[in-house]
């Protein structure tokens, strides 16, 4: 059954670094999300993207982060300048374009600790 | 701006027992998507159950089914017959447009 992976699954950089988490979200699907979970804490959306653009993003999505599809196939997270509070778990996600229920496809998750 | 509330932090039910986890919403939107995700030690998350908002029927997978109450803006999950690989974080969350809203999660404890 196709999935969507993540790389690395842990990931420990020094703060003011920039990371680069990588996704792969399943062939066929549209729509690309990437969640954030603070360790204990509820899962939050960051942005999704469709069509080579961002069609929202929340409010910690700020300017130190951005997305990119570079080739078709990889979904990527960019951090510019990392911060301890930018610790958590980074979870990628993907969904067919159609039918308009269809549940999000989420990959195993990778964790970022920043020192 | 919707909300997810999910109001038991912890839940224990003792092995092939049944259990009920409680997920509020709110919303001024008329269709949307509500689903039961589970987070095990691993932290993947996978989806338990879906139900679309314009259905009046309770979704239904096996062991886990749901209570909608739409006017109440209420999706609660049941586990029957609780194993112990269904010990897990589980996540309500609602899809608004583009993206999902997630509660702060229901730790379920199974007891042997």
């Amino acid at each position: 059954e196709p999935e969507v992976t993540q790389t690395p699954s842990h990931q420990v950089t020094q703060m003011g670094q920039e990371v680069i988490l990588r996704c792969v979200p399943i062939s066929n699907h549209l729509y690309f999300y990437w969640y954030r979970q603070i360790l204990g804490q509820k899962v939050e959306f960051l942005v999704s993207f469709y069509n080579n653009e961002i069609s929202e993003k929340s409010e910690i999505f700020d300017d130190q982060f951005s997305v990119e599809r570079p080739d078709g196939s990889n979904f990527t997270l960019k951090i510019r300048s990392t911060k301890l509070e930018d610790s958590a778990m980074y979870f990628c996600a993907s969904r067919p374009g159609l039918p308009s229920y269809n549940e999000q496809f989420f990959g195993p998750g990778t964790r970022l600790t920043v020192l | 701006a919707q909300t997810v509330t999910q109001s038991q932090p912890e839940m224990s039910v003792q092995e092939a027992e049944t259990v009920t986890l409680s997920c509020t919403y709110d919303t001024s939107e008329s269709d949307y998507y509500l689903f039961w995700y589970k987070q095990p030690p691993s932290r993947q998350m996978i989806l338990v159950i879906r139900q679309e908002a314009y259905k009046q029927q309770n979704a239904t997978e096996n062991r886990f089914s749901v209570n909608f109450q739409k006017a109440a803006k209420s999706f609660s999950l049941k586990i029957s017959d609780s194993q112990l690989g269904d010990a897990a974080m589980y996540f309500c969350a609602y899809r608004s447009s583009n993206k999902y809203i997630f509660g702060t999660g229901t730790r379920l404890k199974v007891l042997a």
